[in-house]
């Protein structure tokens, strides 16, 4: 059975900081793992979708990267803002499933 | 991209009623949805897979008595919380499937269900 961890749990950095999260999994056979952004009381935005043969991407402040053999992803952020500011999800679809599986998230605050 | 509408957005409820949630796909046909929930401060648990014309399947630990799903057509799913208990009270979020192989998945808003 897949399982997804990130540490930190949470994280509270000052404005500016370049932060890095972290996510592992147990089974390397996905299709892909996606990180997301969820605000308070709200649902989920897709924030960056790394295919299993691929190694990372890149969306503006956001880079991701996977190493799917050792089972573990980074979301990057560099130069933070408040609005960064949420939780971030890792999820991933594993082989033979088109489910996500979801870690437990890392709740960011950046202090301004 | 897909657009995936849920209905209602909160509902707060007696214990002992029956809720029912809604999630529709406005952009394609979906023969697949998922239901997510996620309590307060934890990570989104898949609760079941919802096929259209056929049984939803789902997964250890979920009662399918309690939730009842039907996937009536191909934008629309529903999920209806039975006999509901505080304990119920959680985040329902529904996903679509972008194409069988996953690339991308669309989802719901939520909707937070409040068990008095």
């Amino acid at each position: 059975k897949q399982e997804v961890t990130q540490i930190p749990a949470a994280l509270s950095v000052p404005e500016g900081e370049n932060l890095v999260l972290n996510c592992s999994f147990t089974d390397s056979a996905i299709y892909n793992l996606q990180w997301f952004r969820q605000d308070p009381g709200k649902g989920l935005t897709s924030l960056l979708l790394i295919q299993s043969s691929q190694r990372e991407q890149t969306s503006g402040r956001l880079n991701a990267s996977l190493d799917k053999s050792s089972g573990r992803s980074t979301l990057y952020i560099a130069a933070s803002q408040p609005g960064d500011s949420a939780t971030y999800l890792c999820a991933v679809v594993s082989t033979g499933r088109r489910a996500l599986t979801f870690g437990s998230g890392t709740r960011l605050q950046v202090q301004p | 991209g897909a657009v995936v509408s849920q209905h209602p957005s909160r509902v707060i409820c007696k214990s002992g009623t029956s809720v029912k949630i809604e999630c529709r796909s406005l952009d394609f046909q979906a023969t697949t949805m998922f239901w997510y929930r996620q309590f307060p401060k934890k990570s989104l648990m898949l609760m079941a897979t919802s096929n259209e014309g056929s049984k939803a399947t789902y997964e250890q630990g979920v009662e399918k008595d309690k939730f009842l799903i039907n996937h009536a057509s191909l934008t629309l799913s529903t999920l209806t919380v039975t006999s509901a208990h505080p304990e119920d009270s959680s985040f329902y979020i529904c996903s679509l499937p972008d194409t069988p192989r996953t690339d991308t998945q669309y989802f719901g808003p939520g909707t937070r269900l409040t068990v008095l």
